[in-house]
């Protein structure tokens, strides 16, 4: 099984800061890779898949890049509804696997 | 748009078969795949298994020998039976409906692969797993 391991665990941020979450694959998976975002009690929303396309819907204020190994989500300018946490999840191969999740709170 | 809703017991008791439906609205389960992924209480996601729209299914290794997951085209629903569950079953299952990026590509031959994420939820459904 291919592990994805995010960092920061957890992060705070104030409103209009620019954060950037990292995901990294313990196997090459190419940009087979996607961001999701999860409130609490709400199931997680699929906001950037194949690396660094943008799911219809996703404001622009998300973006992700990266391949290989190494991938990155950036939100730009951090708005009060962005405060939740993040996971990754690769696409390469099977079984499909989650990072840890990366935990966005308010500064 | 389409909709996902999950339904089945509030509780399963240790040793039987956990049993939920996904019943599917605003599109024909037929268009697409579909899969199953759980999230225990407090911790992160696990991708149980997934059917395509032609019934082939794949499962997670470490789930697969009590894993069946189904589809019933007539009333739009699929369905996850998992055997023999224990407390470490207990979570919150989510059905998924699949969207697939397709990579093709010159080897030898032309080839082709699919690549697979979760594009569209249910709101999930706690199965707590106690006697």
């Amino acid at each position: 099984d291919i592990q994805m391991t995010q960092s920061p665990s957890s992060v705070s941020a104030s409103i209009g800061d620019r954060v950037t979450i990292t995901c990294r694959a313990s196997q090459d998976i190419s940009r087979w890779l996607a961001w999701y975002q999860q409130k609490p009690g709400r199931a997680p929303k699929l906001l950037i898949y194949d690396a660094s396309s943008l799911e219809t819907g996703v404001p622009s204020r998300f973006s992700g890049s990266g391949s290989g190994t190494d991938f990155t989500l950036t939100i730009s300018s951090l708005q009060p509804e962005d405060f939740a946490s993040y996971y990754c999840q690769e696409a390469n191969s099977f079984p499909i696997t989650f990072g840890q999740g990366t935990r966005l709170e308010i500064k | 748009q389409v909709q996902l809703q999950e339904s089945g017991p509030g509780l399963v008791k240790p040793s039987e078969t956990l049993s939920l439906t996904c019943t599917v609205s605003g599109d024909s389960i037929r268009s697409y795949y579909w899969s199953w992924i759980r999230q225990a209480p407090g911790k992160g996601l696990e991708w149980i298994g997934h059917i395509s729209n032609s019934g082939t299914t794949n499962y997670n290794p470490s789930l697969k020998s009590r894993l069946t997951i189904s589809v019933d085209k007539s009333k739009n629903q699929l369905s996850l039976y998992l055997s023999s569950v224990t407390a470490a079953d207990t979570a919150v299952y989510y059905c998924a409906r699949l969207k697939i990026t397709t990579y093709n590509y010159w080897s030898g031959s032309y080839k082709s692969e699919n690549h697979y994420y979760f594009d569209s939820w249910g709101q999930g459904t706690l199965v707590p797993v106690s006697s």
